[in-house]
């Protein structure tokens, strides 16, 4: 069976200070990763998907980038954090491993405060 | 591109009676129509999903329904519980894209 990865799960950070959160995926091969951001009770933003390695779509102009430098590794990065960076990121991924690439399945998230 | 509008925003049930979710989409093509149902801290978990040659579908007090020809699907809880209480979200996806995700029900189901 698959299984996702995040880390860390929480984290406080400085205004201004850089940002690496990553997530990966087990048992599985060439799924689609995504980034997701959720601010405090609100919905589902998506930040970026990627379909294969070094393949990244960007679906929200930020201070945030993505790399997939593996095949189920994801990571999110900045070099300069803002306080509207705080939130709640999940990862997910989808692949034909789960029986379809339309159901996506979350990580368990990282919880991001920004002093 | 797609877009998912949910309805309510917020649903409060008295326990055992039953809740519904309300979701319309505007891309005629999308085919994949899932629910998940997030817990205060947790991530969002699958609960019930539906395809487009597909009307209606059931898992035990869940259901979802779609009418493509007006572009909306709903998921009907019956017999609410307390641990029911949570945010709900839809979702739809045409080939090729990524999900997109409605704004969220938050339900309280009140003992």
């Amino acid at each position: 069976s698959q299984t996702i990865h995040q880390w860390p799960a929480t984290l406080v950070q400085p205004v201004g200070s850089p940002l690496s959160l990553e997530c990966t995926v087990e048992g599985t091969s060439n799924p689609n990763l995504y980034w997701y951001r959720q601010a405090a009770g609100r919905g589902l933003q998506l930040l970026f998907y990627s379909v294969g390695i070094g393949q990244i779509s960007s679906e929200v102009p930020q201070n945030l980038s993505a790399s997939r430098p593996q095949d189920r590794q994801f990571i999110l990065s900045s070099k300069k954090l803002l306080l509207s960076d705080s939130g709640f990121y999940l990862c997910a991924w989808s692949g034909l491993d789960a029986g379809s690439t339309d159901t996506q399945y979350f990580g368990p998230g990282t919880r991001l405060t920004v002093l | 591109g797609e877009n998912v509008e949910q309805h309510p925003s917020t649903l409060s049930v008295q326990e055992g009676d039953s809740a519904v979710i309300k979701c319309t989409y505007s891309d005629s093509a999308s085919n994949y129509f899932p629910w998940y149902k997030q817990e205060l801290g947790k991530r969002p978990q699958l609960i019930i999903d539906i395809r487009s040659n597909v009307g209606e579908k059931k898992d035990q007090r869940i259901a979802v329904t779609l009418n493509k020809t007006a572009k909306h699907f709903s998921l009907h809880i019956t017999e609410t519980q307390p641990e029911d209480s949570a945010v709900y979200f839809c979702a739809a996806i045409s080939d090729g894209t990524p999900l997109v995700f409605g704004k969220g029900t938050r339900l309280s189901v009140i003992a």
